[in-house]
């Protein structure tokens, strides 16, 4: 069973940081783009960033660029979001989701999601 | 950017009546669609990739058709664990989502 469980969201001041981790397992993680996506409370989903099957690649919304950096260590079947300079827009869920395998192309499909970890900017 | 526009925001309809959303794209994506359902305080699901392919499991009930830049997401026949809200999502360039749709029962 695919499973992406999340963690390291919390209370941070403007300006903070933090490290988001996701936690796979079920599938060969080290195959696959993995993507971050993001919700405010009450609104619709936003894409942050993602990452090829070996860290080569990664790309940012610009919303987001130079802030955050996304990264992954294969041998843990673990992702990771460095998220730096924090804004009150910056609040939401994060979720961490499985996107294709990387044979070259697009990130392919995004089919399983994790149940997200909330981060939250304010004073 | 590629940018989505689906539609309506919202929907409301009885049990038992087909339901329509659409969305288009700001420039050709080829099939590179999906639809997604989001219960409140739940990870949004697949039901549709590729435009038209229904996902692993999901109830027949929900379709999808369209190519290039104009997109349609049906479900035939409401039933009431339906209510959610609905995105489609493009990964032809990145990946964006649409502003998603809330759907209600009548």
């Amino acid at each position: 069973e695919v499973q992406l469980v999340e963690s390291g969201g919390g209370l941070v001041q403007p300006g903070g940081s933090l490290r988001l981790s996701c936690a796979a397992s079920g599938f060969t993680f080290s195959s696959y783009w993995i993507h971050w996506v993001r919700q405010a409370p009450g609104r619709g989903l936003v894409w942050v960033s993602r990452i090829n099957s070996d860290g080569s690649i990664t790309t940012y919304a610009d919303s987001v660029k130079g802030r955050f950096t996304i990264s992954r260590d294969n041998a843990k079947n673990t992702l990771y979001l460095q998220v730096n300079s924090l804004r009150a827009e910056d609040t939401a869920v994060y979720y961490c989701a499985r996107g294709g395998l990387d044979y070259g192309g697009n990130s392919g499909v995004v089919d399983y999601w994790g149940q997200g970890t909330l981060v939250t900017v304010s004073s | 950017d590629i940018q989505m526009t689906q539609s309506p925001s919202s929907l409301s309809a009885s049990v038992g009546d087909r339901v329509t959303i659409t969305c288009q794209a700001s420039q050709d994506i080829s099939n590179y669609l999906n639809w997604y359902q989001q219960k409140p305080g739940k990870a949004p699901k697949l039901l549709i990739y590729d435009a038209s392919n229904l996902e692993t499991g999901v109830p027949s009930r929900f379709s999808g058709s369209g190519s290039g830049t104009d997109f349609t997401f049906t479900i035939s026949s409401l039933q009431p664990e339906d209510i959610a809200t609905y995105y489609c999502q493009q990964y032809d360039n990145l990946i964006t989502f649409g502003q998603g749709t809330r759907l209600e029962i009548k």
